[in-house]
Order: C-alpha cells, then sequence, then structure tokens
C-alpha cells in the first residue's frame, strides 16, 4: 500500500507571494490532517479535512486555507507569504476517526 | 495551558542501554489515545506506539513499550537496547476530540534522543 504522499518536498518562495502544496492519503483515507512544523518547534495543528469539507481548523490566520479534492487528495494554500512561515508542512491521514495517523515526509517551505 | 507536555529536551544514551522518555497529559474527556512518534532529520514521522485510555495493558511494539499511568497522566515511552538508529526527535501525542465532527493529534515539544556508542 502507497504510504502519503506530499509534493513537492522543497519549496523555495519570497515574501508576499502564494504557495501551493499537496497532499494525496493512503488509499481508503478519507481524512487528511496538515501541520506546521517551524524549526525548533513542535507540530502546530493547521486544517483538518474529510469528505471534502473543512472540518477544523487550528489557530492559524486565514491566509492558511486548502480543500480537498472527490479524490480526498488536498491542497494547502497560503497567500502572502511571511518569514515565519517558513516551516516543514506535514499532511496525515487517517481513515474516518479510525487507527492511527500516517504522515508523509513533508514540505520544506523556506520564504526569503 | 499544555495538553502534552515533554520535559526533557534532550537525551543522551549509549547503544544498548534502556531509556524512558517522559510525557504527561492533560484531558478530561474519559475516550482518548496516546501516541509516540519518531522524527529522523529527514523530516518525515514515523508511528511508534499507541496507547488507548480503556487499555488495560501497557503496549508494546518490538523495542518499544509504552509505561501508561492512567491516574498520574503519563505516558512514557520506553526504548530497550538503544541503537545508534534510534537518534531522533521523539515526540508524544494525544488524540482529542476537537468538536462533534471527529478528532486531531495535539503533539508536545518533543525530545531529542542522541544514541552513542
Amino acid at each position: 500500500e502507497a504510504g502519503v504522499t506530499q509534493s513537492p518536498t522543497h519549496l523555495i518562495k519570497t515574501r508576499g507571494q502564494q504557495a501551493t502544496l499537496r497532499c494525496s492519503p493512503i488509499s481508503g483515507h478519507t481524512s487528511v490532517y496538515w501541520y506546521q512544523q517551524a524549526l525548533g518547534l513542535g507540530l502546530q495543528f493547521l486544517l483538518w479535512y474529510d469528505e471534502g469539507e473543512e472540518r477544523n481548523r487550528g489557530n492559524f490566520p486565514p491566509r492558511f486555507s486548502g480543500r480537498q479534492f472527490p479524490n480526498y487528495s488536498s491542497e494547502l494554500n497560503v497567500n502572502a507569504l511571511e518569514l515565519e512561515d517558513s516551516a516543514l508542512y506535514l499532511c496525515a491521514s487517517i481513515r474516518w476517526n479510525q487507527g492511527g495517523y500516517t504522515f508523509g515526509s513533508g514540505t520544506r517551505l523556506t520564504v526569503v | 495551558a499544555q495538553k502534552i507536555t515533554q520535559t526533557q529536551p534532550g537525551m543522551f544514551v549509549q547503544e544498548k542501554e534502556a531509556v524512558t522518555l517522559d510525557c504527561t497529559y492533560d484531558t478530561s474527556d474519559p475516550s482518548y489515545g496516546l501516541f509516540w512518534y519518531k522524527q529522523p532529520s529527514s523530516g518525515e514521522m514515523i508511528f511508534l506506539i499507541y496507547q488507548g485510555s480503556y487499555d488495560q495493558q501497557n503496549a508494546t511494539e518490538g523495542r518499544y513499550s509504552l509505561n501508561f499511568q492512567k491516574a498520574r497522566k503519563s505516558a512514557n515511552l520506553v526504548i530497550s537496547a538503544s541503537q545508534l538508529g534510534d537518534s531522533a526527535m521523539y515526540f508524544c501525542a494525544m488524540r482529542e476530540l476537537i468538536n462533534q465532527a471527529g478528532t486531531a493529534l495535539i503533539f508536545g515539544k518533543g525530545t531529542t534522543l542522541s544514541v552513542s556508542s
């Protein structure tokens, strides 16, 4: 079974630009979670999607947004990038409210 | 208030020794799950072990065991016979009900484990 895949692996953007990160969950997993891990910090919950709907979001400004497609893959968009958005962005998927959370390898976003 | 507390920023151990990584949690939900993940320098999060709040026995997975003390709200990870490849960041996490629709994982700040030969 293929794991959670994230693309791109690395992304370099200029302050003020927009970044788009992608996540493909494990087949059969309907829920996708996004986390931000800034350097030296733990994982902060960003967004949760299930069945195409945003179910909850963490304490992040509205310029962090995303969507989930009919095939359950997900996209995270970060608008008006700021230097402090530089972080590792991790995506995780689970079957609806069951089982463990499987993480992808992450996208390392650098804002210059 | 922090929901997951990992008080050890860094731990050092020699190969073949056992090591305990501490984790305490705070929740009023009677049903919860506790997880440990390993994060090598590559960044991926590797699931290690899970303990449900109603599980009577401590969870074990190979060299990993979870010392679950419910009354003390602690869920320490024990790694037996450490190996050089165990050097990584270790995160304790709790699955928490975040609204009526479902749950999310809340993470501690992590502990860096360094294993030396």
